[in-house]
């Protein structure tokens, strides 16, 4: 099916690594998110791609980047983790930042860091 | 800035009856205004939007929500819940106008977890 693919869907790391997550989206999308959720603090925006070649950040984008790598892909990069970063990682799409353009979810990332 | 409050965390109803999500926003311009449902161990899905035009939308599923400007509302309601309605449920603004990171945000609520029970 369509839609937003994200990889992996579990990880465990310990305090100090680097992790890559994996985002890519088969829908001919512009716009690529990467949002983080934590228990009872809804969705929050980290980094976002307008565009292909383009990234701005959000609003909580420290300790982590992100690249653009094509139309298709978007990751998002922890250099070094930390367990505040323990969260479920949301990867989204859409075909442009126009507010008629909902935004499309990959079914999340779950990342624990010890 | 914009912020956004759902006033319950948990929401159980017994299957057949009405439910009313609430969803209260603040901001210092206009927003537009959005219902997500989340499903367990899935990404969020768009129910449901308001953009402009009639302050009453509707979704495909049978929820409904009213963007009630005065009290800077946007309530989702349904008439009568089913078994497969049982999901987290997020309320979002985003900023009309402007450009840049901030006017393409979404600001979510903490979200409402509905229970309906059998």
């Amino acid at each position: 099916n369509a839609g937003v693919t994200q990889t992996p869907k579990f990880q465990v790391l310990k305090t100090g690594q680097s992790m890559t997550l994996q985002c890519a989206q088969d829908m001919n999308h512009n716009s690529m998110y990467w949002y983080r959720q934590d228990p009872g603090m809804g969705l929050r925006l980290i980094y976002y791609s307008a565009s292909e070649g383009t990234t701005d950040k959000g609003e909580v984008p420290n300790g982590y980047n992100v690249s653009r790598l094509n139309k298709r892909e978007f990751s998002l990069r922890l250099e070094s983790a930390a367990p505040s970063q323990t969260s479920v990682y949301f990867c989204a799409s859409s075909p442009g930042v126009r507010v008629s353009q909902p935004q499309h979810f990959g079914d999340g990332t779950r990342l624990s860091i010890l | 800035a914009q912020s956004v409050t759902q006033l319950d965390s948990q929401v159980p109803v017994f299957e057949e009856a009405p439910v009313e999500l609430r969803c209260n926003y603040s901001s210092s311009v206009s927003v537009y205004l959005f219902w997500y449902v989340q499903y367990p161990n899935q990404g969020l899905q768009l129910l449901l939007k308001y953009l402009s035009g009639s302050t009453l939308v509707e979704s495909i599923n049978g929820f409904e929500a009213e963007f009630n400007k005065s009290q800077t509302s946007f309530h989702l309601r349904k008439p009568s819940v089913h078994i497969s309605d049982t999901a987290e449920y997020f309320c979002a603004v985003r900023p009309r106008g402007g450009s840049g990171a901030g006017s393409y945000q979404l600001t979510f609520g903490k979200g409402t977890k509905l229970s309906v029970i059998p």
